[in-house]
């Protein structure tokens, strides 16, 4: 499994957009990346995964270059309730479901 | 749907006794997951199940620990005897064949004193 590098917090203020990115220079062929949000005291939540270039959904944008080594996450106009832990995953998906393997995440303040 | 459904919340115990964490998963999907959360080694898979036979059991700490799925609704998770430092958050989660995410359920808080 890809060994994922991301920062250990980030702040921001309400209406801002918040990039966060990680790092996964081993990641194989058959990886693919993933992003989870946690809240405090809650389980982690899907936020976006994609395989290669741009995937938007309502929540988020996934931004993952030519060579994959690296990936960003987007928040457009975050709000107080973004504040969260926010994880990156990557991992292979042919054995039916992805492995998750979470690291340190990061940490998002977003203040008003 | 309820989602992923696990009890108890929290459970506070004493060092030794057995507990029993349970989940019933999200009708319809065929992976369980458990993990468990602590402040120092992050979010964890400890076992997961695949149409309720385990497939993965790599990350059960001990032989103290053991899960068990009887049927596609239910699952538990046991830890016999518990011991302080088994203290966590831990979580069950389930997803569909192919699917590109797990529903984690909200959690249970064991803390053994």
């Amino acid at each position: 499994l890809a060994k994922t590098t991301q920062p250990i917090s980030m702040d921001s203020y309400e209406g801002q957009e918040v990039n966060i990115t990680c790092s996964h220079n081993n990641i194989a062929t058959n990886d693919y990346i993933t992003w989870y949000q946690q809240f405090p005291s809650q389980g982690p939540r899907f936020i976006i995964q994609g395989y290669k270039t741009k995937v938007t959904n309502e929540v988020a944008s996934l931004f993952i270059p030519a060579d994959r080594k690296s990936s960003t996450l987007s928040l457009p106009r975050v709000s107080l309730s973004d504040t969260a832990v926010y994880y990156c995953l990557v991992g292979e998906r042919n054995t039916g479901f992805q492995k998750l393997v979470f690291g340190t995440g990061t940490r998002l303040l977003v203040s008003p | 749907d309820a989602g992923v459904i696990q009890s108890p919340r929290h459970e506070v115990t004493e060092m030794g006794q057995e507990v029993t964490l349970r989940c019933k998963p999200i009708s319809g999907h065929d992976y369980l997951f458990w993990y468990r959360q602590t402040m120092m080694r992050g979010l964890e898979l400890l076992i997961y199940f695949n149409n309720n036979v385990p497939i993965d059991d790599s990350g059960m700490p001990e032989d103290r620990f053991s899960a068990k799925m009887p049927n596609a609704s239910f699952s538990t998770l046991k830890i016999q005897p518990s011991e302080p430092r088994d203290s966590a958050v831990y979580f069950c989660a389930s997803s569909i064949q192919g699917a590109e995410t797990q529903y984690f359920g909200p959690g249970t808080r064991l803390l053994v004193l």
